[in-house]
């Protein structure tokens, strides 16, 4: 149990094009989705707290326009990277917090890989 | 100061050994603590998660919470080569966003 799915794992596209990223949970409902970014070598960084059918909750220094949230379902967030420039090229990972779990762990999707050229 | 701290490593210990991770914090309010592993380019994974202080064990892992000192431990038994991985620490007040340590690259050597 507690599933998460990306999608894709990886994709390139061209510098100044939009990119979007799927979050599933599989096997249980979320009603808060989180979004991270990881670069080499480094911790997670929080970019965005998704909460379903409310508007995301964006950390500091994090462009709202740039990175598009949207928590459309208890089982499915997105993460859009409007415009986006070789700088923006990570790795993305989200995480879902179990609706039924009084813990409230976080289970994490395999990430995924984007690169800009 | 961060409010998490722990040793990047990396750390390298032969196939077998008892190895011991852990991390520090500052805030006195987390109290829901969590161990997570992360093979290279893949996805953060749930190892141990315990609610205030104590002890947990599920197999070879077993976690360890002292907020008196405020410091966490995972400890890992008879570690296998597969047990090579980056194993991050996490915590949280309640319902609320997790803090990351920065995570501790681990070498299990056969």
């Amino acid at each position: 149990g507690a599933v998460v799915s990306q999608h894709p794992s990886w994709v390139i596209c061209k510098s100044g094009t939009s990119v979007k990223i799927e979050c599933r949970s599989l096997d249980f409902q979320a009603t808060t989705m989180f979004w991270y970014r990881q670069f080499p070598k480094q911790s997670l960084m929080l970019m965005a707290t998704s909460n379903e059918g409310s508007k995301a909750t964006y950390e500091q220094g994090v462009e709202k326009d740039k990175f598009l949230i949207n928590h459309a379902s208890l089982t499915l967030s997105t993460l859009t990277v409007t415009s986006a420039h070789p700088e923006d090229s990570s790795f993305y990972i989200c995480s879902a917090m179990n609706r039924d779990s009084p813990s409230g762990e976080q289970y994490f999707g395999p990430g995924t890989r984007l690169t800009v050229t | 100061q961060k409010e998490v701290e722990q040793d990047p490593g990396p750390l390298s210990v032969p196939e077998g050994a008892i190895v011991s991770l852990n991390c520090t914090y500052s805030n006195s309010a987390f109290q829901y603590f969590m161990w997570y592993r992360q093979y290279s380019r893949k996805g953060p994974e749930l190892l141990m998660y315990t609610y205030s202080s104590g002890n947990k064990e599920d197999g070879r892992f077993t976690a360890q919470v002292d907020k008196s000192s405020k410091y966490i431990s995972l400890f890992i038994r008879d570690s296998q080569p597969s047990d090579s991985a980056t194993y991050l620490c996490a915590m949280r007040p309640g319902a609320q966003k997790l803090v990351f340590g920065q995570g501790t690259r681990l070498t299990i050597n056969p």
